[in-house]
């Protein structure tokens, strides 16, 4: 089983700024990585697949990149809505397909 | 408008059974497939169980194989989730999820809006 490392758990971010969100495999998972959003209560949307192509609807803010073992979201300049929890999930390998532990972003 | 409503949620004893249902509209069902991905209170998500386009095939995560049973139902556009020998790890939302890409396992781009399983005495 693939396992994935999120870092920071938390990350804390003044609005306007740029947040960078690190994700790491236990092993290569090529390009195959997706980030979510999820906010309270509801169920996560998907923001990114193929490491880097922006699913319908995504804010061009929201930005990945990495290959193999190492991948970033950054979200370029955070709005007030962007306050969330962010997952990344693996899909070269399964099953299982596995997600992240999370990086919840927070307004400093 | 691609929309999954998931139903069949709710208290259940230890080692009781329950069966989730999910909804699915607004796709072409049958070319898609499916997954259960559930998300105990407070924690991550936790990829559970996926069954193919055609339901032949199945896929489930070591901490549920043997218990838990995917299926569908192709002319009702519905995926369903049958739980027995529930046990208080099992305690989570469910969520049904669609593929993304097609008859594959990849991203997950629509999402339901949950059922909660809780087991307790």
């Amino acid at each position: 089983e693939i396992v994935m490392t999120q870092s920071p758990v938390t990350l804390s971010v003044s609005p306007g700024e740029r947040a960078t969100l690190s994700c790491r495999a236990s092993q290569s998972v090529s390009s195959n990585l997706a980030w979510y959003q999820q906010k309270p209560g509801q169920a996560p949307r998907l923001l990114i697949y193929g490491t880097s192509t922006r699913a319908t609807g995504i804010p061009a803010r929201f930005s990945g990149s990495g290959s193999g073992t190492e991948f970033t979201l950054t979200i370029s300049s955070l709005q007030s809505e962007d306050f969330a929890v962010y997952y990344c999930q693996q899909y070269n390998n399964w099953p299982p397909l596995t997600f992240g532990g999370g990086t919840k972003v927070e307004i400093k | 408008e691609v929309q999954l409503l998931e139903s069949g949620g709710g208290l259940v004893q230890p080692g009781g059974s329950l069966r989730l249902s999910c909804a699915a509209s607004g796709f072409t069902f049958s070319s898609y497939a499916m997954s259960w991905v559930r998300q105990a209170p407070g924690k991550g998500l936790e990829w559970v169980s996926g069954v193919s386009g055609s339901g032949a095939t199945t896929y489930y995560a070591d901490s549920v194989k043997g218990r838990l049973t995917i299926s569908r139902d192709n002319s009702k556009n519905t995926v369903y989730m049958q739980m027995n020998n529930l046990g208080a790890e099992d305690t989570a939302v469910y969520y049904c999820a669609k593929d993304n890409r097609g008859n594959y396992y990849t991203a997950f781009d629509y999402w339901g809006q949950g059922t909660l399983v809780t087991v307790s005495s």
